[in-house]
């Protein structure tokens, strides 16, 4: 599969904790995007990294930070975990920059705080 | 401020009758407007986009930037349709998506 992949698919934790979520973005592809699927919220644009630069940011909490590295993976880290913080993150990947390109999306990480 | 909505939670449709699925936006600048959409236990796919103008099994959606809408239409449903729709809306200052928040289609015998 040379599609966008996440690890690990599903989280349990407690309240507190820290956490990783892991993204590969599809070959070739070099922009990186972070989103947050919860029940109340919806879909929510975290974070978007391109060649491994910061590109935007939208409502990401700043106990929350994201990278992507040289060979473009990406990893979110999740720091004093809440409640709240249970969701889908969901990882996206597109060719570029540009506002054209199609984002292609993972299937998701469940993550639950316990 | 930038806003999509989508005004129905959940639509139910009996096999081959004709789909509508509502979307708005709000913005100011010039939008280029998605549909996704997302099987059961599938990954979020892209349906179609406005600037593609296709029509991609079976819906079509037009943009109107009068009535700032964006509706996904299909004449004629079929069950394996039955899915999360989502509307969302690239702004073009940082290429950013924002989404709406979904309708489920159920498509009925």
């Amino acid at each position: 599969d040379s599609g966008v992949t996440q690890t690990p698919k599903h989280l349990i934790t407690a309240t507190g904790q820290r956490v990783t979520l892991r993204c590969s973005p599809r070959s070739g592809d070099l922009s990186v995007y972070w989103y947050q699927q919860s029940l109340d919220q919806g879909l929510q644009f975290l974070i978007h990294y391109y060649n491994g630069e910061e590109r935007a940011k939208g409502n990401i909490l700043e106990r929350f930070s994201a990278q992507q590295f040289p060979d473009l993976h990406s990893e979110l880290n999740l720091s004093s975990l809440e409640l709240g913080d249970s969701a889908l993150y969901f990882c996206a990947s597109s060719v570029g920059d540009r506002q054209r390109d199609t984002q292609y999306f993972g299937p998701g990480t469940r993550l639950t705080v316990l | 401020a930038q806003r999509v909505t989508q005004p129905e939670k959940l639509l139910s449709v009996f096999k081959g009758a004709p789909v509508e699925l509502k979307c708005n936006y709000s913005y100011s600048g010039s939008p280029e407007l998605f549909w996704y959409v997302q099987y059961s236990r599938q990954r979020l796919q892209l349906l179609l986009r406005h600037i593609s103008r296709e029509s991609i099994k079976g819906f079509t959606a037009d943009l109107n930037k009068g009535e700032t809408s964006f509706h996904l239409k299909k004449p004629f449903a079929q069950e394996e349709d039955s899915a999360m729709y989502y509307c969302a809306l690239r702004v073009d200052s940082n290429y950013q998506l924002i989404w709406g928040a979904g309708t489920k289609l159920i498509i009925k015998p």
